[in-house]
């Protein structure tokens, strides 16, 4: 069974900080993986979808790689911003089933 | 607009009550999944469906039940033997293809009183 882990569980950074959050999944048959946002209460916004053949996708200051092969995935937040706290969250699609990590909360201090 | 509908928003429910939570799709996907979230946990996988009038257990389907009559609804039902229903519920939908991305719906929490 697909066992997704988020490291770190908590982040707090001061404004402007450029930060690293961090996925592992045990097993590589993936479809592809994806990044969400969770803001408090509600529900999961896209943010990036990396597909099995690719290694990393940009949105504007979110950039995120994939190493199938290794079972990682990293989610860069350059230049991070108030706006930016909210619960990141990881997962990955094994054959239109979604597996997901526990989440990263992060807090970006004003 | 397209996306995901939720409903309700919020849910009480008494002791050895069924409660049933809608999920509303006008993204035309064909595959539609329940997820369940305890604070500060990920998202648990009840209940998924590819196709209508087909659908398969997910890691916890103890005490819950679904439907699939019409591609568009996936309507989930807590039964009365799910020993602890009190968590955030959140529907997804999804083509069914290689590459694909999942959206969500806002979701609804549901309380046990």
């Amino acid at each position: 069974k697909q066992e997704v882990t988020q490291i770190p569980a908590a982040l707090s950074v001061p404004e402007g900080e450029n930060l690293v959050l961090n996925c592992s999944f045990t097993d590589s048959a993936i479809y592809n993986l994806q990044w969400f946002r969770q803001d408090p209460g509600k529900g999961l916004t896209s943010l990036l979808l990396i597909q099995s053949s690719q290694r990393e996708q940009t949105s504007g200051r979110l950039n995120a790689s994939l190493d199938k092969s290794s079972g990682r995935s990293t989610l860069y937040i350059a230049a991070s911003q108030p706006g930016d706290s909210a619960t990141y969250l990881c997962a990955v699609d094994n054959f239109n089933k979604f597996y997901f990590g526990s989440g990263t909360k992060l807090n970006v201090k004003p | 607009d397209g996306g995901i509908t939720q409903s309700p928003k919020y849910l009480f429910r008494k002791e050895g009550q069924n409660v049933t939570l809608s999920c509303e799709q006008n993204l035309n996907h064909d595959a539609m999944y329940w997820y369940r979230q305890d604070p500060g946990q990920g998202l648990r996988l009840i209940y998924y469906s590819q196709i209508v009038n087909d659908f398969q257990k997910g890691d916890i389907a103890e005490g819950y039940s679904v439907s699939r009559e019409k591609k568009e609804s996936f309507p989930l039902t807590v039964t009365s033997a799910q020993k602890n229903p009190t968590a955030f519920y959140l529907c997804a939908s999804s083509p069914v293809t290689m590459n694909t991305e999942a959206f969500f719906g806002q979701g609804t929490r549901l309380t046990v009183v």
